[in-house]
């Protein structure tokens, strides 16, 4: 069964500093795609960052990168120059397609930050 | 803005009740996934619907129940409401379900409370 762990209930970064959130996956199937997600205060749900499993080079979107180590099975989210901003809830998710058809989308049971001035 | 809608954005009722969630995807998106999000929980996976057919179940309960319409809307029906029902209910839709790629967008949610 596909599993997602992330082990850092909070986390406290100081303001612009780098941050990384961690994230390990368990998956038999070969085709995965990893995402993050930030779920700030208000409550909606952000897409952040995307990594497939063929990828070979580490995504990146702006402030975000993602740190992909397909042998240990695990896409950590890099936050570089936090902001205030950057305060909130942040999920890994993982989605799995099969030859059945299958088709699940799997969060983690997230982390908090919170940027300190 | 998404482009998926969810309403109602708020909801009360009262335990051994029911309801009813609904959700419109992003146009062109043909998948559907229904989420719970207990306080200060993560996104349970409760059920994917793939233009009109259930695709997955996650840990949905027998008095949950979902469906995907014709035009793409999907409702979500929980029924014999409990105390611990009361949880944020995500809708989200993704595009061509052969691509790992395709991101979920996420409607706003219904904040459902059970009193």
């Amino acid at each position: 069964a596909q599993k997602i762990t992330q082990t850092q209930p909070g986390m406290f970064v100081q303001e612009k500093e780098a941050v990384t959130l961690d994230c390990t996956y368990d998956t038999s199937d070969p085709s995965y795609g990893l995402f993050w997600y930030k779920q700030p205060s208000s409550g909606e749900m952000i897409f952040l960052i995307y990594q497939g499993s063929y990828d070979q080079q580490n995504a990146t979107e702006g402030r975000y990168s993602l740190n992909f180590q397909k042998a240990r099975k695990s896409a950590n989210l890099v936050i570089s120059a936090s902001q205030l901003g950057d305060s909130a809830m942040y999920f890994c998710a993982m989605r799995v397609y099969t030859v059945a058809s299958y088709d699940k989308v799997i969060f983690g049971p997230g982390t908090s930050l919170s940027v300190i001035p | 803005d998404s482009g998926v809608t969810q309403t109602p954005k708020h909801l009360i009722t009262a335990t051994g009740q029911r309801v009813t969630l609904r959700c419109s995807p992003r146009s062109g998106d043909l998948s559907v996934y229904w989420y719970q999000q207990s306080l200060d929980q993560g996104l349970q996976f409760l059920i994917q619907y793939y233009n009109g057919e259930e695709r997955a179940k996650g840990n949905i309960l027998e008095r949950f129940s979902a469906q995907q319409f014709p035009d793409l809307h999907s409702e979500l029906n929980l029924s014999s409401l409990e105390l611990g029902d009361s949880a944020l209910y995500f809708c989200a839709s993704s595009g061509h379900r052969d691509r790992a790629g395709e991101k979920l967008f996420f409607g706003s949610g219904t904040q459902l409370s059970v009193l």
